[in-house]
């Protein structure tokens, strides 16, 4: 149980073009979704936090038009990556919350961006 | 600035090995600790949760120790196997206004385990 999936694994754009990640929580329902970016040899740092029906709420220094996230439903996260330049490129990882479990939090695989 | 602090950064055993890692974090404020082992191109898988001083866990042969008044954590993992080798992500999370949920990330301990 507990399964979160990630689409893409693996994206190439363009620099100028928008690309959208989907996470799934797929045997469970989620309140709380959570988006994670990873430069490489340094730790998963938390952009945005993400409940179902409201907006969410970004981190320090994390622009919220660029990252756009939507949080339409209990199962399903998307994050939006948009006018992508070469510096987006970065591993992006997504995390669920089942709801009334405060501790736990599950992620996906992650997607692997990359910017030409 | 929350910093969690992991080490090694990476090490090497042989098979059958016993091996333990740290995670420092700020003791202020704690609410919980996580460990996660992560393996290539999979989900980060979790391991234990832990929330009280003193707690300690243990799933097979691996266990986790935890010190929120000092704040440390071991994670020990006796008779390593070559299946063992992933890395390691201890994070934690503070009682603050904010989501308890949100989790502050070490940046690993890359174990292998060499047959």
């Amino acid at each position: 149980g507990a399964v979160v999936s990630q689409h893409p694994s693996r994206v190439i754009c363009k620099s100028g073009t928008s690309v959208k990640i989907e996470c799934r929580s797929l045997d469970f329902q989620a309140t709380t979704m959570f988006w994670y970016r990873q430069f490489p040899k340094q730790s998963l740092m938390l952009m945005a936090t993400s409940n179902e029906g409201s907006k969410a709420t970004y981190e320090q220094g994390v622009e919220k038009d660029k990252f756009l996230i939507n949080h339409a439903s209990l199962t399903l996260s998307t994050l939006t990556v948009t006018s992508a330049h070469p510096e987006d490129s970065s591993f992006y990882i997504c995390s669920a919350s089942p709801q009334g479990l405060l501790y736990e939090q599950y992620f996906g695989p992650g997607t692997r961006l990359t910017v030409t | 600035i929350l910093n969690v602090e992991q080490s090694p950064q990476s090490l090497h055993v042989q098979e059958g090995d016993s091996t333990n890692f740290t995670c420092s974090f700020p003791s202020s404020n704690f609410y919980a600790l996580h460990w996660y082992r992560w393996e290539t191109a999979k989900s980060p898988e979790a391991l234990f949760v832990m929330t009280l001083n003193g707690d300690e866990k243990k799933k097979g042969r691996i266990s986790a120790t935890l010190n929120t008044k000092e704040g440390y954590s071991y994670l020990y993992i006796k008779g390593s196997q070559p299946e063992d080798s992933a890395t390691y992500l201890c994070a934690f999370s503070v009682s603050s206004s904010g989501s308890a949920r949100q989790l502050t990330f070490g940046s690993g301990t890359q174990l292998t385990v060499l047959p």
